[in-house]
């Protein structure tokens, strides 16, 4: 049972647009949700979170929406840069296992010149 | 500030063979995470340590992995005997907090693990 899915497999998208990449999660006990890169041969590095009780934050190029009735949310890289070229992926945690995280299957970033 | 090291970074052994994976926390850190990521698939958490005490085990196949967290510091991950559907990267990570509050998990590279 897949519990944090990421429906699309790899993006490309071109220097300087806009990348969405979208997660979808079933379980409504979710509460907290982050967002880890990935390059090639090196461990997930963490990018961004968001708690339940906001529907958006900011970082820099990286702002990640939540829309908890739609048990959706999203990570918006804005201006695309051939550096963020990774797998992106999505995790989510309860309120009170918080350290446990459960990962999506990851999308592929690619950003083109 | 050192991150999570790991090693070996590849490791190829034949079905039934046993190994084991090492992990060096980030100093200071009192969690610490081994998750399992085969191909196509995201990062499934096998065994979570706080200090040196397991806090979720669940996932771990008990009847052939062991992991231990001598004096809450290193951890190994051991499989014994290892079966073909045991090829993943192997990651380690470790975070500052203890307990359920978020806290950011650091990741070392990982332990990639080929069974023929």
């Amino acid at each position: 049972d897949q519990q944090v899915k990421q429906n699309s497999p790899s993006l490309s998208v071109q220097e300087g647009r806009i990348s969405i990449l979208n997660c979808d999660y079933t379980n409504s006990m979710f509460d907290y949700f982050l967002w880890y890169k990935k390059y090639p041969a090196e461990g997930p590095t963490f990018l961004i979170s968001i708690s339940s009780i906001k529907d958006k934050n900011e970082d820099g190029r990286f702002t990640v929406f939540l829309n908890k009735s739609a048990k959706h949310l999203s990570l918006h890289i804005v201006p695309s840069q051939p550096g963020d070229s990774a797998v992106y992926f999505c995790a989510a945690a309860e309120t009170g296992t918080a350290s446990k995280l459960t990962f999506g299957t990851g999308t592929r970033l690619q950003v083109t010149l | 500030e050192a991150g999570v090291a790991q090693s070996p970074r590849y490791k190829i052994i034949e079905k039934r063979q046993s190994v084991a994976f090492w992990c060096n926390p980030i100093s200071g850190h009192a969690t610490l995470y081994w998750y399992q990521q085969i191909l196509g698939q995201g990062p499934k958490l096998l065994i979570q340590f706080q200090n040196n005490g397991v806090v979720d085990d669940s996932q771990l196949p008990k009847d052939r992995f062991s992991a231990e967290r001598l004096k809450g510091v290193d951890s190994t991950l051991k499989i014994q005997p290892a079966k073909l559907e045991d090829s993943a990267v192997y990651l380690c990570a470790s975070s500052l907090l203890a307990g359920a509050v978020p806290d950011t998990q650091y990741f070392g590279p990982g332990t990639r693990l080929t069974v023929l």
